[in-house]
């Protein structure tokens, strides 16, 4: 078992740049979420999906964010026109669905927007 | 919607003293409840969790029951020791209808830090 995995770990960029993050989840979970921590904040709903469809978003993803699961294997989350108010842990997280819904995190991706 | 309140941090223990953290939550019908831990430097893990009512959920020493008439999911542990130092994260999934059904709510964690 490989767990989740996540890449790249950290990420800096500049304000006004697209960036791209990708999951791994665990190969037999069919359900994949993202998160979103801030410091000293537990982590935010952002979006999940099952398969390859997307179930649910939070009003927290705004238009600048999207995620994709085209396979319903590896998903990708990107923010276009990044923002300093962007910078956070970016969690990715997979579960079976009937499984009981524990969710199994990745180490995240630490985001800096200058 | 649903939400979780945990105790203020940080807490700050000797080696082997008693540890409660306290947790509430905010959910219609019947949520699933969880406590997460973030050891330094790596992601978070499930500690325990209860699916229902009266459940009780364990692990490595923690314990935490699913309380509904208090709307509670204290975590305790009798004897802490030096490497349970971690942020600990309470969390709830489901009871408010199939829209929020699988996405977990955390509260904003609680440090812990344990001294020999």
């Amino acid at each position: 078992d490989t767990g989740v995995s996540q890449d790249p770990r950290h990420k800096i960029t500049k304000r006004g740049q697209n960036v791209t993050f990708r999951c791994d989840p665990i190969s037999e979970h069919n359900r994949l979420y993202w998160y979103r921590q801030t410091l000293g904040q537990g982590p935010e709903f952002l979006t999940y999906f099952q398969n390859e469809a997307q179930l649910e978003k939070s009003r927290l993803l705004s238009d600048r964010f999207s995620a994709e699961r085209p396979k319903g294997s590896f998903s990708t989350l990107e923010i276009q026109r990044t923002e300093q108010g962007d910078s956070a842990m970016y969690l990715c997280a997979s579960s079976f669905a009937g499984g009981g819904e524990t969710q199994y995190f990745g180490p995240g991706t630490r985001l800096l927007v200058l | 919607g649903n939400s979780v309140t945990q105790m203020e941090g940080p807490v700050t223990l000797s080696e082997e003293a008693f540890l409660t953290i306290n947790c509430t939550y905010t959910a219609t019908g019947y949520p699933s409840l969880f406590w997460y831990v973030q050891y330094p430097g790596e992601g978070l893990q499930l500690l325990l969790k209860a699916t229902k009512a009266d459940d009780k959920g364990s692990n490595k020493g923690f314990e935490a029951t699913y309380r509904k008439e208090t709307t509670s999911f204290h975590l305790e542990k009798g004897s802490v020791q030096v490497s349970d130092s971690a942020v600990y994260f309470c969390a709830l999934s489901g009871g408010a209808g199939g829209t929020s059904y699988g996405k977990l709510t955390f509260g904003q964690g609680t440090i812990l830090t344990v001294h020999p």
